[in-house]
């Protein structure tokens, strides 16, 4: 079965950097990649949604890459604020199936 | 225009009650997805309405669980008899019938402890 990866370490930056965060998957290819954001207690956001055909897609400060060479996707947050933090989670789902399968998450941390 | 919302938003039952969540999905929304994440373990898919049908339940645990979406509009997930394992959060989603890969909106969340 699909699993995904995500550092299960939270990932403290300072304010103003750029913060990375990383989900790799195994075996095959998803037909679209989601990254969502999650604060405590609440539900999870819909942050970007990145197509198999897709190398890169840009949202304001968020950037999403996605090669499925590698079965990696990054997930960057240029010039990082205080509110940034949260966990991130990825999601993949196939074509003809709207299930969501998810990674655990990572928490990141942006220090003033 | 209101979000995805759930009721109860906490409920503590003992081993062996029943409970009934709801979830009302964002108006005009023909999928409806409940999800669930229990201590530890990453958000876990459990089934997929679109309007009344079920178009997937593969996730579903096993048959103490029980969802229903009569109308198409509002959906509730059952739990009879709760067991300990069944505590956790319970997520239901929502989105519009298009092409793949449209956004899903999360609801807050139904918290269960069972004791």
């Amino acid at each position: 079965s699909q699993k995904i990866e995500q550092n299960s370490e939270a990932l403290n930056i300072q304010e103003g950097k750029t913060a990375t965060l990383t989900c790799n998957y195994t075996n095959y290819s998803p037909a679209y990649l989601q990254w969502y954001r999650q604060d405590p207690g609440r539900g999870p956001v819909f942050l970007l949604l990145i197509r198999e055909n897709e190398k890169e897609k840009r949202k304001e400060r968020l950037k999403v890459t996605f090669d499925t060479t590698l079965k990696q996707s990054l997930f960057h947050i240029t010039a990082s604020q205080p509110a940034d933090s949260a966990t991130y989670l990825c999601a993949l789902s196939y074509t003809g199936r709207r299930a969501l399968t998810f990674g655990s998450g990572t928490r990141l941390q942006v220090q003033p | 225009e209101a979000g995805v919302t759930q009721f109860p938003s906490h409920s503590v039952i003992e081993k062996g009650q029943t409970v009934t969540l709801r979830c009302d999905p964002i108006s005009g929304h023909d999928n409806l997805y409940w999800y669930r994440r229990v201590m530890g373990k990453e958000i876990k898919f459990l089934l997929h309405f679109v309007k009344e049908s079920k178009q997937d339940e593969s996730g579903m645990p096993n048959n103490r669980f029980l969802a229903e979406r009569t109308g198409g509009t509002y959906s509730t997930l059952k739990v009879q008899p709760a067991e300990l394992e069944d505590s956790g959060v319970y997520f239901c989603a929502s989105s519009q019938i298009t092409g793949g890969g449209n956004t899903i909106y999360f609801g807050e969340g139904s918290w269960l402890t069972v004791v």
